[in-house]
């Protein structure tokens, strides 16, 4: 089936540091999320981006938060700077029609670690 | 928050037993998806239902879904060790997926 890549799978930073984490969507699929989990924790939305935008955001998408998606390439999650509290799994995920009324296709998350 | 609190339970079983999974939820959604996380992965979706289908099934499974009551359930037939996962359900809200906390289902060999 359609696949999306997330690169890198993990990463470990200082505190304060800044770090993208990047997305591979689906080549046709308009539509790009983020996604936070932690350990044994639900997973939370973050973020949706469409045609350049950010369509809607949750109360977890922290200024320090950011994404883009520059001229089709990767849709990237940039953390500036990063706190402790950062320290999730990141998942991005695409689809071809608004929300969730279709099939939203998850990549298989960036680990990072905030020291 | 979007779900009840039984949506978060462990269930373990042997494997070619059948297994139900359910989840309620609080506010008003036209689909219902299941999705499954296997150690490791990201989520992957398993069935879509809508608000207008009482039950969808797909291989091994069955998905149901009661308006009236906000409720939706996921059972597998005939499980193997390979189900073994943590296993979701979400309803879209605007242009997110919201997600139970999840059962996390061992299947025994």
């Amino acid at each position: 089936g359609p696949k999306v890549l997330q690169i890198p799978s993990h990463q470990i930073i200082d505190m304060g540091q800044m770090v993208t984490l990047n997305c591979d969507p689906v080549s046709n699929h308009l539509y790009f999320y983020w996604y936070k989990q932690i350990l044994g924790q639900q997973m939370e939305f973050l973020v949706n981006f469409y045609n350049g935008k950010v369509m809607e955001k949750s109360k977890l998408f922290k200024d320090q938060f950011s994404v883009e998606r520059p001229d089709g390439s990767y849709f990237t999650l940039k953390i500036q700077p990063t706190a402790l509290e950062d320290s999730a799994v990141y998942f991005c995920a695409s689809s071809s029609l608004t929300g969730g009324r279709d099939t939203q296709y998850f990549g298989p998350g960036t680990r990072l670690l905030v020291l | 928050s979007q779900w009840g609190e039984e949506n978060l339970q462990a269930l373990s079983i042997q494997e070619g037993e059948d297994v139900t999974m359910n989840c309620s939820y609080k506010t008003y959604t036209t689909v219902v998806q299941w999705y499954r996380q296997k150690s490791g992965k990201g989520p992957a979706q398993l069935i879509l239902i809508r608000s207008n289908e009482r039950e969808k099934r797909s291989g091994r499974l069955r998905a149901t879904l009661d308006t009236s009551s906000q409720s939706s359930s996921l059972s597998i037939t005939g499980t193997l060790a390979t189900d073994t996962a943590v296993y979701f359900c979400a309803t879209n809200m605007g242009y997110k997926l919201t997600f139970g906390t999840g059962t996390s289902l061992l299947v025994d060999p």
